[in-house]
Formats: C-alpha cells, structure tokens, sequence
C-alpha cells in the first residue's frame, strides 16, 4: 500500500489562479479529509467526505471545492487563489473515525500565493 | 475547542521531567478524542486516543486524561526525551454516530532541554 498521496509537494501560484491538489489512498477507506496548517498555528477542516459521492464543509471551506467521484480520490480544487491560501495543506483518510490509529495522513502540499 | 487564531503556546521540560499538555474542546457531543504529534514538515502522527466512556488511558510513556464535566483533555508523557519536542494536538470526532468530522485543537509546541 502507497497509503495517502499527495500532489504536488510544492507550488507557487499567482493571484487568481487555479489549481488542483490531488489525493488519493489504496486502502479502500470510506473517510477523506482535506486540513491546512498555517505557519505555527493548528491544522483547520476544510471539506471532508464519508464515501464516494458524498461531500460536507469543514471549519474553513471558502475559496475551495471538492469532489468525491471514487473511494480512492479527493482532489482540493482552488478556484481564484488568494495570498490568505497560502497554507500547508493535508489530506487524511480513515477506514473509521472512531479508531484514531487508523487515520492516516499525506505528507503535505506546500502552496505559496503571490 | 476551534482556534481564534493564536499562535501555538509552548510548554519547555527538562529532559527525563513529566509533561503534561491540556486541551479544551468544545463540543460536548463528541466522543472520541485522539492525541497527535507533528514534526516540523511532517504530517500528524497518532500517539493515543480515548474514548468518552473511559477517564483515562495508557500507552507506552503516554497516558491520555478525559474530563467530561469541564470538557478538558491532557496528555501526560512520562520521562520526556529529546525525541519528544514536537507539537502535540488534540483532535475530536463530533456528534453522535459517526458523523466522520475530524476536529483539531489548536495545539502546544513541547520543547525539551537536555
């Protein structure tokens, strides 16, 4: 199992641009989340999903979309970045919310708005 | 409970010392809480979870404390090593059932002196 895959590492964006972060997991989880993590501070909720075609707004969803076509993929879709988007951003998933040893997170996309 | 934004506050032991790191959470209804530590440029890691039928539950140097009435969470670490200093975060699972909402706390900074 490759586990939670996160791409791209690393992007610079202009204002106004878009783009997408990729994520996907090879272990059947049912349970995907997308949180960003700003310098020094907690990681936020942005969306999350409990299965395939299902979708649900976090703490923090503005300026962002998601979708959730597959079990396997959750891509983070950013529409007209803004410098306030410049964030590290994590995707998770789990098999069951309820057993916290099961939810495993990406590495981690770096993104940068100028 | 959800971060206003404030920085992360930091706790400094010496080495071989006891910590102990508090969090508050907010929604009465959760039930399920977890204890995660992050590296820098790292994502979370999981260390202990708890259940809201349980007070208190051990692991390896690391013990988790629930206390439902005033809504509070610590985590003890025993016999602190330099290998410890990270940030701690507790995080939720809100509502009944399993609603599949992730939350995190907003975190502490552990530095350990040798």
């Amino acid at each position: 199992n490759a586990g939670v895959t996160q791409t791209p590492k690393f992007r610079i964006l202009k204002i106004g641009q878009s783009m997408t972060l990729q994520c996907t997991q090879d272990m059947n989880h049912n349970y995907m989340y997308w949180y960003r993590q700003d310098p020094g501070m907690g990681l936020k909720l942005i969306y999350y999903s409990v299965g395939a075609g299902i979708t649900d707004k976090g703490e923090v969803p503005n300026g962002y979309n998601v979708s959730r076509s597959t079990t396997e993929d959750f891509p983070l879709r950013l529409e007209l970045a803004a410098p306030s988007q410049t964030s590290v951003y994590f995707c998770a998933s789990s098999y069951s919310t309820k057993s916290g040893n099961t939810i495993y997170f990406g590495e981690g996309s770096w993104l940068t708005v100028v | 409970g959800e971060s206003v934004g404030l920085h992360l506050p930091t706790l400094s032991v010496q080495e071989g010392d006891n910590s102990i790191i508090n969090c508050a959470y907010s929604n009465s209804a959760s039930d399920y809480f977890i204890w995660y530590k992050q590296e820098s440029g790292k994502g979370p890691q999981f260390i202990i979870d708890i259940r809201s039928n349980m007070d208190k539950r051990q692991g390896q140097r690391v013990t988790v404390l629930l206390n439902k009435t005033v809504k509070h969470l610590s985590l003890q670490i025993a016999a602190t090593q330099p290998g410890d200093s990270a940030v701690y975060f507790c995080a939720e699972i809100g509502g009944s059932g399993n609603t599949g909402k992730l939350i995190f706390g907003q975190g502490t900074t552990l530095q350990v002196k040798p």
